[in-house]
């Protein structure tokens, strides 16, 4: 069974900091790691997805997050925060290579708010 | 290309009745999938399909039916809803490439239960 373990429910950064949201996972095949992110009232975006090769995985908006097997992590980060990064991050995960057919296991989010 | 369409958005029941959440998408994808949202607890998987005629479920499906029909579509039925049930609903759609698995999810569905 996989899960996956979000650190900390809420996290308050400084507008132009950096921004760490941490994720680690129990899987055990080599896991396909997503983040997405959530605005107020929507749905769910897609910021990266680590599937295989390169560990370091760039996304969207100047995120970006590394895996790294040997801790089971999967971190968040950007180097400066800024006012329209405020919402409600997942960490996902699936170890299902065929495309995700059995669904993905998430994270319980995190709430990132940005202090001007 | 519509993507992963959801209906309706909101809706509001009472006690006992049953609906139906729509989900279809226009990808020719062959899994989808439906997941509740819970303030705390992230997106919990209900129901999944590896293709149509096939389903299984997921961490949460008492409750809740499925069926696929055809590729296109994963209604959820809510036989006799409960306020437990309160939750906003996305259904996912999804396909092996050659990197992974790309999964789309559709804006939606609040419903409340009273």
């Amino acid at each position: 069974a996989q899960s996956v373990t979000q650190l900390g429910s809420h996290v308050s950064v400084s507008e132009g900091a950096l921004v760490l949201l941490r994720c680690n996972y129990s899987s055990s095949v080599p896991p396909y790691l997503f983040w997405y992110v959530q605005y107020p009232n929507q749905g769910l975006q897609l910021l990266l997805k680590y599937t295989t090769g390169a560990t370091l995985v760039k996304g969207i908006n100047g995120f970006e997050a590394e895996f790294k097997k040997s801790e089971t992590s999967f971190h968040l980060t950007k180097p400066s925060a800024h006012m329209s990064d405020a919402a409600e991050y997942f960490c996902a995960v699936s170890d299902d290579s065929g495309g995700g057919a059995d669904g993905l296991t998430f994270g319980k989010g995190t709430h990132l708010i940005i202090q001007p | 290309n519509a993507g992963v369409t959801q209906t309706p958005k909101f809706q509001v029941l009472k006690t006992g009745q049953s609906m139906t959440l729509q989900c279809a998408q226009d990808m020719n994808h062959e899994y989808m999938s439906w997941y509740r949202q819970d303030p705390g607890m992230g997106l919990r998987l209900i129901h999944y399909s590896v293709g149509a005629g096939i389903t299984d479920q997921g961490e949460v499906p008492n409750g809740y039916n499925v069926s696929r029909s055809t590729t296109e579509d994963f209604p959820l039925r809510l036989l006799s809803a409960a306020p437990s049930q309160t939750s906003v609903y996305f259904c996912a759609s999804s396909y092996s490439g050659t990197h992974g698995n790309t999964i789309y999810f559709g804006e939606g569905s609040w419903l409340t239960v009273v």
